[in-house]
């Protein structure tokens, strides 16, 4: 069975620190997709970022980065130099190989960045 | 290029009675999903579309739950009658099939409140 866990239920951290959040996930599958959503307040999952199981290499946009690493099933997420902006629920997602795959969710943890 | 369009945002009905939601997917998309989202947690998939057949409805309540995507582009996604239970968020999403994978684009989601 495929399964998400983000131990990090509330993050609280100050403008301009280092955060990082974790995802753990569990599957049988060898081909399989990790996402990263952003869900603010108004509610609406914005996609930020995809990775397949071939491709444990790190990636870095602009203030986020993630980690993947296949030996722990982790891929956590970093936001460098946090903005309230960043305030927000982020959910980590597993999909099956192949098209059409459902998403299984993790818990989401609730990111706060106070000024 | 428009995104994933749901109506109603907001809905307050009376448990017994029932409520229908709407949605548009980005267009081209042919893979549509509905998702329900209880407070403080992860969406859980209800049903997928691929074009206007049923791919996935396995956690669908089919005693009181129906859904529809008639012509293969908007969907409606229907609860009667509504249990204090489905107070949640109803997200739809669509993604449109790639050579290797596909990601799936949200919309606003429709707030169920049951009383």
């Amino acid at each position: 069975a495929q399964k998400v866990t983000q131990a990090q239920t509330e993050i609280s951290v100050v403008e301009k620190e280092d955060v990082t959040l974790d995802c753990v996930y569990e599957t049988r599958d060898t081909t399989y997709y990790l996402f990263w959503y952003k869900q603010p307040p108004s509610g609406e999952l914005v996609f930020l970022i995809r990775r397949n199981s071939f491709d444990e290499q790190n990636e870095i946009s602009g203030r986020y980065s993630w980690n993947f690493q296949k030996s722990t099933s982790s891929f956590n997420f970093t936001i460098t130099a946090s903005q309230v902006v960043d305030s927000a629920v982020y959910f980590c997602a597993l999909s099956r190989g192949g098209q059409g795959g459902k998403l299984i969710f993790g818990q989401g943890t609730e990111l706060s960045v106070k000024p | 290029e428009a995104g994933v369009a749901q109506s109603p945002r907001y809905k307050i009905i009376e448990k017994r009675q029932s409520v229908a939601f709407w949605c548009n997917p980005i267009s081209g998309h042919a893979t549509l999903y509905w998702y329900q989202q209880i407070l403080g947690q992860g969406p859980k998939l209800l049903i997928q579309f691929q074009n206007n057949g049923v791919v996935d409805d396995s956690q669908l309540p089919k005693d009181r739950f129906s859904a529809e995507r008639l012509k293969g582009v908007d969907s409606t996604l229907k609860i009667q009658p509504a249990k204090l239970e489905d107070s949640a968020v109803y997200l739809c999403a669509s993604s449109s099939p790639t050579v290797i994978f596909e990601t799936q684009y949200f919309g606003p989601g429709t707030r169920l409140l049951v009383l």
